[in-house]
């Protein structure tokens, strides 16, 4: 069956940089997009873009341009998601989603909490 | 992209249905066919119940459909049960892009 199993839970310093794992299993890691998806404490769902494992071309939005970027392993089937230069806003829990190639999103990890303060 | 528009809450009683819409625009939900819909439980990941539009993943009871008219997507949920009291979103694709509607959230 397939899962997206990510890593535990990370406390940062303003400015600071954070790296998220996503493990992939069930399928083969090329044939589908990983998505990375945040939600900050009591909001809604916010999009941060996508990564396509086979060739490593990403997209994302004009928000998290600079700041995010979104790597591979297939070797390992994990994908990572590194925010840069954290604030107190960046406090949030994300998600790694396995793209149905519909834009649609049936798999998912568990969650990280990233939880940032001085 | 700005978010997708949803009403903060919606509620209804057992047995009831409920629509909860999702406004966007024509570069969004009005361009393509490719909105999708979540509920998410507190503390939970979110769950798929609705794809393109209109199409259910295998387990999602018939009680969830969905629409879409112009720049407007819609869920209903029909026979509402006490299970479905949650934060559901919507999600459209936007040409590279993706939006999520700010969530509804679901009183039964």
């Amino acid at each position: 069956q397939v899962q997206m199993v990510q890593s535990g839970a990370e406390v940062k310093k303003p400015g600071a940089s954070v790296k998220v794992s996503c493990k992939a299993s069930g399928y083969n890691i090329l044939d589908k997009y990983i998505h990375w998806v945040r939600q900050a404490p009591g909001q809604g769902l916010e999009w941060m873009g996508w990564i396509k494992p086979n060739g490593g071309d990403t997209r994302y939005p004009p928000k998290f341009q600079g700041r995010v970027t979104m790597t591979r392993d297939t070797s390992i089937s994990t994908a990572y998601m590194e925010l840069t230069s954290l604030r107190s806003d960046d406090t949030a829990v994300y998600f790694c989603a396995r793209d149905n190639n519909n834009n649609s999103f049936q798999y998912w990890g568990q969650g990280t909490l990233v939880s940032v303060s001085s | 992209q700005s978010a997708l528009t949803q009403p903060r809450s919606v509620s209804g009683s057992p047995g009831q249905s409920v629509t909860i819409s999702c406004t966007g625009t024509t570069r969004d939900i009005g361009a393509y066919n490719f909105v999708s819909w979540y509920q998410q439980h507190p503390g939970k990941a979110p769950k798929l119940i609705l794809y393109n539009v209109t199409e259910r993943p295998s387990g999602v009871p018939d009680r969830f459909s969905g629409s879409k008219s112009g720049n407007t997507a819609s869920l209903t949920i029909s026979g509402l049960q006490a299970e479905d009291e949650s934060d559901y979103y919507c999600c459209s694709y936007a040409g590279f892009y993706t939006v999520f509607g700010g969530g509804t959230k679901l009183t039964v």
